[in-house]
């Protein structure tokens, strides 16, 4: 079965730099969540984007930006990196928002 | 208060015990349930949801669910060496502007030694 897609896998920048994480949902999912997981913190919510609209704002820095396209994929954008920023972030799918939430793989962010 | 508290661990159990893991969530009008496994640098993978109160099993794997207490388990039968990894709980909220997130315990990190 076709799985949450995240690219890159790894990025490594530099303090003050911008980064874009991309998420491709499973086929047919409208619903997109972003979760940043510290090390050795549990996931935390960020944003997500049903039918391509912000449904719902968490703890993301104003650094950060995000959108859902007409693809229904999804971009992480990520600028002023910094050191705080180095984790994992993951990106979930699902239909309609009420559905069991499925998990990317992640990309591992480190800022250095 | 974190909306979901789990029970803090590290949990070991031998080959074939039973590993009980706990959980408890803040907003009494929570629907949904969720227990995830993560294994280190992976991502969380479902084990288990549970929406309605009792008992729900899936092979080795049983979810309980208490409303009434705010109470949200998962046992693992026959637990094997494969099984060892962390244990998320999460729990999706009732409230209207947060419906849908996710809010997850911090996590049991089970080892099952041979």
């Amino acid at each position: 079965a076709a799985g949450v897609i995240q690219s890159p896998r790894h990025l490594i920048k530099e303090k003050r730099e911008t980064a874009t994480l991309k998420c491709y949902p499973i086929p047919r999912h409208d619903t997109v969540y972003w979760y940043q997981q510290g090390p050795g913190q549990d996931p935390q919510f960020l944003i997500s984007f049903y039918e391509k609209m912000q449904s719902d704002k968490g703890s993301i820095p104003d650094r950060f930006s995000a959108q859902q396209f007409s693809d229904y994929h999804s971009e992480l954008n990520m600028s002023s990196l910094e050191l705080g920023d180095s984790a994992l972030y993951f990106c979930a799918s699902n239909m309609g928002r009420v559905e069991t939430q499925y998990f990317g793989p992640g990309t591992r962010l480190l800022v250095l | 208060q974190k909306e979901v508290e789990q029970n803090s661990g590290p949990l070991s159990v031998p080959e074939g015990a039973i590993a009980s893991l706990n959980c408890t969530y803040s907003d009494r009008g929570s629907q949904s349930f969720f227990w995830y496994r993560q294994y280190s640098g992976k991502s969380p993978e479902l084990i288990m949801s549970i929406y309605s109160n009792g008992d729900k099993e899936d092979g080795r794997f049983t979810a309980q669910l208490n409303k009434a207490s705010q109470y949200v388990s998962l046992l693992i039968r026959d637990s094997q060496p494969s099984d060892s990894a962390t244990y998320l709980c999460a729990v999706k909220t009732s409230r209207g502007s947060t419906l849908g997130r996710l809010y997850f315990g911090r996590g049991t990190q089970l080892t099952v030694w041979p």
